[in-house]
């Protein structure tokens, strides 16, 4: 069973420019979210995803999009960069459950850098 | 006043002590986690529960519905364990902002 893995883990981009980073979700997982984590703070949530079809997103503008896959792998897009985008992005995945909700798993994260 | 509150901020320890970190929720919940953050940035789930108490290993766990409130607690503190940890909620999911452990040998 493979675990969460997120490319690329590293990336430097300028200001106006566009990111796209990648997330593939744990086996037998079909949720999966994306947050973002500045520098000393916790995670805040960007959006997820359930069976490609956004369903929850946090307070962040519409720059910030994103898709699922049918094999439940996921893309966090950037549009218009901005310095205060620079924090590292972490991707979860987390089975469905009835009646409540699964354990998260995490990735490594992606970090961005915009100068 | 933020959503999910912990406390301390920052805790530095001896190796061998009896760690608390706590945390205060203001939102209605159906489970709190409790995860760890490695630097370089890595989160590995600890426990996630919606009553009672769990234990793993040196870790325990605890949560009181009715106050609004978890603890985690670590016996024999080790370096090691030097990480941040970081409660979140469900279902909308906020986390709080962590604490950072730091055990000296």
């Amino acid at each position: 069973e493979t675990g969460v893995t997120q490319s690329p883990t590293h990336l430097i981009k300028t200001r106006g420019q566009q990111v796209t980073l990648r997330c593939s979700s744990q086996s037998g997982h079909n949720t999966v979210s994306w947050y973002q984590q500045a520098l000393g703070q916790g995670p805040q949530f960007i959006f997820q995803y359930y069976r490609e079809e956004e369903n929850g997103r946090g307070n962040f503008p519409p720059r910030f999009s994103g898709l699922q896959f049918p094999n439940y792998s996921s893309e966090l897009n950037v549009n218009a960069l901005e310095l205060d985008d620079s924090a590292l992005y972490l991707c979860a995945s987390r089975p469905r459950l009835a009646g409540g909700s699964g354990e998260l798993f995490f990735g490594e994260g992606s970090r961005l850098t915009v100068l | 006043k933020n959503e999910v509150e912990q406390s301390p901020q920052n805790l530095t320890a001896q190796e061998g002590e009896f760690i608390t970190i706590n945390c205060s929720y203001s939102v209605g919940i159906s489970a709190l986690h409790w995860l760890q953050q490695h630097p370089g940035g890595g989160i590995v789930s600890l426990f996630m529960l919606s009553s009672g108490k769990k234990k793993h290993g040196r870790l325990i766990a605890t949560i009181n519905i009715q106050e609004k409130h978890s603890s985690l607690h670590i016996t024999a503190s080790h370096p090691r364990d030097s990480a941040v940890y970081i409660c979140a909620v469900y279902d909308k999911i906020i986390f709080g902002k962590g604490t950072r452990l730091h055990i000296l040998p």
